[in-house]
C-alpha cells in the first residue's frame, strides 16, 4: 500500500533559523505531490504543490520543496523562519490518476521567539 | 465564497448514539472527501465521493456512512458511536481527478464518551 512518512515528528527552532522538512513516499508511479499546512485551531491550507516540470516549486510564505525522483522525497524548506510558522505541517501524495491523497502523519513545527 | 462549510463544530456523544456530520462547498466542485485526524497519524480518509451520485470507500470506512445529496453538500453518519470514533474530522472538496489540490473545511471535534 502506498504510503507516506515524515521524518520528523516535533522541529523546535529559533526564529531566524532554516527549516528542512522531510517527506518519503513509497509508491512508484506518477505522483501529484502536496505539503498542507495546519495552524493552531485551524484548518489544512495548502503551501504548495507538484505536479510536473520543475522539481523545485515554490509556495506561499517562502516556503518551497524540492522533488527528488530517485529518493522519492519531496522535502520542505524554509530559508529563515518566523515565529507565526508555528504550526504543524502535512506531506500528501496522490497518485496521477484515481481520487486518494494520502498524507503523512505530520511534523509540528514550533519556533521560538 | 465561503469554501468548505462543516456542522457541527463540536460535538459530544454517549456510546451508542447517532449522529449526522454536515458539509457543503459551494466551489461547483465535483469531489468531496471526509477525513478524520488522529494525533501522530495524519489525516486518514474515510470515504470519498468522486462525483455527485457516487461513493467510495476510503483507508478507514467501519463505523461511517455517506450520503453525496447533491452536488454541494456531503454527510457522514456515525450509526452508533464507539469511543474509538473520537477524533477529529474534516470535510474536503477538490475539482475532480487528476491533479487538483483539496479545500478544506474547519473541522468538526468529536468526544465519544
Amino acid at each position: 500500500a502506498q504510503s507516506v512518512s515524515q521524518h520528523n515528528h516535533h522541529v523546535i527552532l529559533s526564529e531566524a533559523a532554516s527549516l528542512e522538512l522531510g517527506c518519503n513516499y513509497s509508491y512508484g508511479g506518477t505522483v501529484n505531490l502536496f505539503w498542507y499546512v495546519q495552524y493552531p485551531g485551524q484548518h489544512l491550507q495548502l503551501l504548495l504543490k507538484y505536479f510536473s516540470g520543475d522539481p523545485l516549486v515554490k509556495g506561499i510564505k517562502g516556503f518551497e520543496a524540492e522533488f527528488i525522483k530517485s529518493k522519492f522525497s519531496f522535502n520542505l524548506r524554509k530559508p529563515s523562519v518566523q515565529w507565526s510558522d508555528t504550526a504543524e505541517y502535512f506531506c500528501a501524495v496522490k497518485k496521477n490518476y484515481g481520487q486518494n491523497f494520502v498524507f503523512g502523519p505530520g511534523t509540528r513545527l514550533s519556533v521560538l521567539p | 465564497n465561503a469554501g468548505v462549510t462543516q456542522t457541527p463544530k463540536f460535538q459530544v456523544l454517549k456510546t451508542g448514539q447517532s449522529m449526522t456530520l454536515q458539509c457543503a462547498q459551494d466551489m461547483n466542485h465535483n469531489s468531496m472527501y471526509w477525513y478524520r485526524q488522529d494525533p501522530g497519524m495524519g489525516l486518514r480518509l474515510i470515504y470519498y465521493s468522486a462525483s455527485e451520485g457516487t461513493t467510495d470507500k476510503g483507508e478507514v470506512p467501519n463505523g461511517y456512512n455517506v450520503s453525496r445529496l447533491n452536488k454541494r453538500e456531503f454527510s457522514l453518519r456515525l450509526e452508533s458511536a464507539a469511543p474509538s470514533q473520537t477524533s477529529v474530522y474534516f470535510c474536503a472538496s477538490s475539482e475532480g481527478a487528476g491533479t487538483n489540490e483539496q479545500y478544506f473545511g474547519p473541522g468538526t471535534r468529536l468526544t465519544v464518551t
